[in-house]
């Protein structure tokens, strides 16, 4: 147990719609990052956030977006969705930023599936 | 912006079999981390080098970072059905190669272990 917990562990929806995933990251941990996986693809890097601020950006489509809450925990909104979409989303934490960032602990993911 | 190769993409081998997996980055890092992914499984990790020429041992898994700090491959001994799943390395970008601390994962390397 990574003690990074991710809700819903599976989701399937219409395209078109709205999902919204989330995130607790592990105590102390205030570094938290949403990657996309995609079947027989690596783990492409979403956004990142540290302490309620976003930090860094990746390849996140516009039709998405993510907040990090005052209690820490994420949510990653997704929306418009489309087939392509279907994939892995995986939440990691970790205690610090930058230099410091020291070692990632992912969640369990969760596995969204889009009709 | 900074990349970092992963190969090779897949690798099958005997039980017994050594395997070796090699990471290269675009741009210096400040230091390299390794994951496990087992099949259905999320990332884990395994081991974090941060001096130069640095190697690390793991029982039968060996470590190693480049001297220039821009590659590092991880090598596994008489391979085991455990060992099977997906390997991923992350580089952490030092301030110097313009990346300014931002963890890039390779895209993984596949290992089957036919028993």
């Amino acid at each position: 147990d990574s003690g990074v917990t991710q809700t819903p562990k599976h989701l399937i929806t219409a395209t078109g719609q709205r999902v919204t995933l989330r995130c607790s990251p592990r105590s102390g941990d205030l570094s938290v990052y949403w990657y996309q996986q995609s079947l027989d693809q690596g783990l492409q890097f979403l956004i990142q956030y540290y302490n309620g601020e976003e930090r860094a950006k990746g390849n996140i489509l516009e039709r998405f977006s993510a907040q990090q809450f005052p209690d820490l925990h994420s949510e990653l909104n997704l929306s418009s969705l489309e087939l392509g979409d279907s994939a892995l989303y995986f939440c990691a934490s970790s205690v610090g930023l930058g230099e410091d960032t020291g070692e990632l602990f992912f969640g369990e993911g969760s596995r969204l599936t889009v009709l | 912006g900074q990349q970092v190769m992963q190969i090779p993409q897949y690798q099958h081998v005997q039980e017994g079999e050594d395997f070796t997996t090699y990471c290269n980055s675009s741009t210096t890092l400040s230091n390299i981390q390794w994951y496990k992914q087992r099949p259905g499984g999320h990332p884990v990790f395994l081991i974090q080098l941060v001096k130069s020429g640095e190697v690390k041992k793991q029982k039968r898994l060996t470590f190693q970072f480049g001297e220039a700090k821009k590659n590092s491959s991880l090598h596994i001994t008489a391979t085991q059905t455990t060992d099977v799943g997906t390997y991923f390395c992350a580089g952490l970008g030092d301030r110097s190669g313009g990346s300014n601390y931002k963890l890039t994962f390779g895209k993984g390397t596949l290992l089957t272990v036919n028993p």
